[in-house]
């Protein structure tokens, strides 16, 4: 059974720092893995999605790797900034019958302190 | 943000009663979702559509039903709420199966 594990469950840097969010999972026959993140009491916004074949895909100040072997992938925050705080979640997509479903992770909360 | 619009935002209602949640999309996505967020729980599957009038069971559907009779409009009911159904619910899109998923702003949903 898929699990996906995201340590640390929180986490709290000094503005500026760059930082790196780990998530893990159990089983490596995974489709693509997507990162999102969640402001307090809204919706989920999504930030990269990796394909199995790709190591890694980059937006903006946001790096995502990815290396199925291992069963990790890591989301680099470079040049942290107050609006970066917020929730980051991790999601795993795998074969389900005649879908493909997403297995979360329990996310880690980011505070970046001005 | 996709054009993914939910209905009610927040709604309290009593043990027993039906509630119905609307999630409406503007992009014409094939596949729609309904997830309910609880704490140390994480986010899970409650029902999908793959198409008009396709819908599937998810991890946790019991007590739960689902209807789409347009591509932009997926209908989550509960048909007698339970206080274990207090939650957040969230609607996601996305083009395929495989594909990234948009979500919604979210239901907060309390059952007294």
């Amino acid at each position: 059974k898929q699990e996906v594990t995201q340590i640390p469950a929180a986490l709290s840097v000094p503005e500026g720092e760059n930082l790196v969010l780990n998530c893990s999972f159990t089983d490596s026959a995974i489709y693509n893995l997507q990162w999102f993140r969640q402001d307090p009491g809204k919706g989920l916004t999504s930030l990269l999605l990796i394909q199995s074949s790709q190591r890694e895909q980059t937006s903006g100040r946001l790096n995502a790797s990815l290396d199925k072997s291992s069963g990790r992938s890591t989301l680099y925050i470079a040049a942290s900034q107050p609006g970066d705080s917020a929730t980051y979640l991790c999601a795993v997509r795998v074969n389900a019958g005649n879908n493909r479903k997403l297995i979360w992770g329990l996310g880690t909360s980011l505070a970046v302190n001005p | 943000d996709a054009g993914i619009t939910q209905s009610p935002r927040h709604k309290v209602t009593e043990t027993g009663t039906p509630v119905t949640l609307r999630c409406h999309q503007t992009e014409n996505h094939r596949y729609m979702y309904w997830y309910r967020q609880d704490p140390g729980h994480g986010l899970r599957l409650i029902h999908y559509s793959y198409g008009v009038k396709d819908t599937d069971k998810g991890e946790v559907s019991d007590g739960y039903s689902v209807s789409r009779s347009k591509t932009e409009d997926f209908l989550l009911t509960l048909e007698s709420a339970t206080s274990s159904q207090t939650s957040v619910y969230f609607c996601a899109i996305s083009w395929t199966s495989e594909g990234e998923q948009y979500f919604g702003p979210g239901t907060r949903l309390t059952v007294t």
